[in-house]
């Protein structure tokens, strides 16, 4: 069974540019989400998909950030303009459902993202 | 509200030695509690997860962690370290009713030869 896909693993740029980071999950997962990684931090929800609904994006700074689950499968999170500040590892997560606190997220190798 | 608290942001073992990482939790509904492990460049991985079954959680790689609800405490242990034990370990804490999964900070594991 194929794990989380996440494309790119690396990505530089400079700061006000916009920037896409695309996830893949495991087949059949209903859930998806995204976290940011600071360095020497814990994964922070940005946001969470149940199908193609966002379900929680409480999180998620709107003025800059977006993201879509067409068709409820894969999924793309965008940052624009990008700020210094965005500089972090950006990790992509599924789960067969997410309604029950017992299930177990499957992460991605995530997207580093260094803005300069 | 959940919360959790890492002791220790590096711990460092002899290579043979107990591992002992800790983890305190605080939640306001009953909690289900995970420990993950990254390594270099990868994403996280579940070791084991507490479900409110058994207390005493055996995970991969000969880990295990004890649910302490007196304590509020999730604690990871292995017997002896191994050199690729050497990762970085998050605790998380979650719970029914749509609350997400809040991870600590981490700590990171070193194995000295």
């Amino acid at each position: 069974e194929a794990g989380v896909v996440q494309s790119p693993r690396y990505k530089i740029i400079e700061k006000k540019q916009p920037v896409a980071f695309w996830c893949n999950p495991i087949s059949g997962h209903n859930t998806l989400y995204w976290y940011l990684q600071n360095l020497g931090q814990g994964p922070e929800l940005l946001i969470r998909y149940e199908n193609e609904e966002a379900v929680d994006d409480s999180q998620l700074p709107k003025d800059r950030f977006s993201a879509e689950r067409l068709k409820g499968v894969d999924s793309t999170l965008k940052i624009q303009p990008a700020e210094l500040g965005d500089s972090a590892v950006y990790l992509c997560a599924s789960s067969r459902t997410g309604g029950a606190g017992t299930d177990t997220q499957y992460f991605g190798p995530g997207t580093r993202l260094t803005v300069l | 509200a959940q919360s959790v608290t890492q002791l220790g942001s590096h711990v460092s073992v002899s290579e043979g030695a107990l591992v002992l990482l800790r983890c305190n939790y605080s939640s306001s509904v009953p909690p289900y509690l995970f420990w993950y492990v990254q390594y270099p460049n990868q994403g996280l991985q579940l070791l084991l997860k507490y479900t409110s079954a058994a207390t005493l959680v055996k995970g991969i790689n000969g880990f295990e962690a004890e649910f302490k609800k007196s304590e509020t405490s999730f604690h990871l242990t292995k017997p002896s370290a191994h050199m690729s034990d050497a990762a970085e370990y998050f605790c998380a804490v979650s719970g029914d009713g749509g609350f997400k999964t809040i991870f600590g900070a981490g700590t990171r594991l070193f194995v000295k030869a």
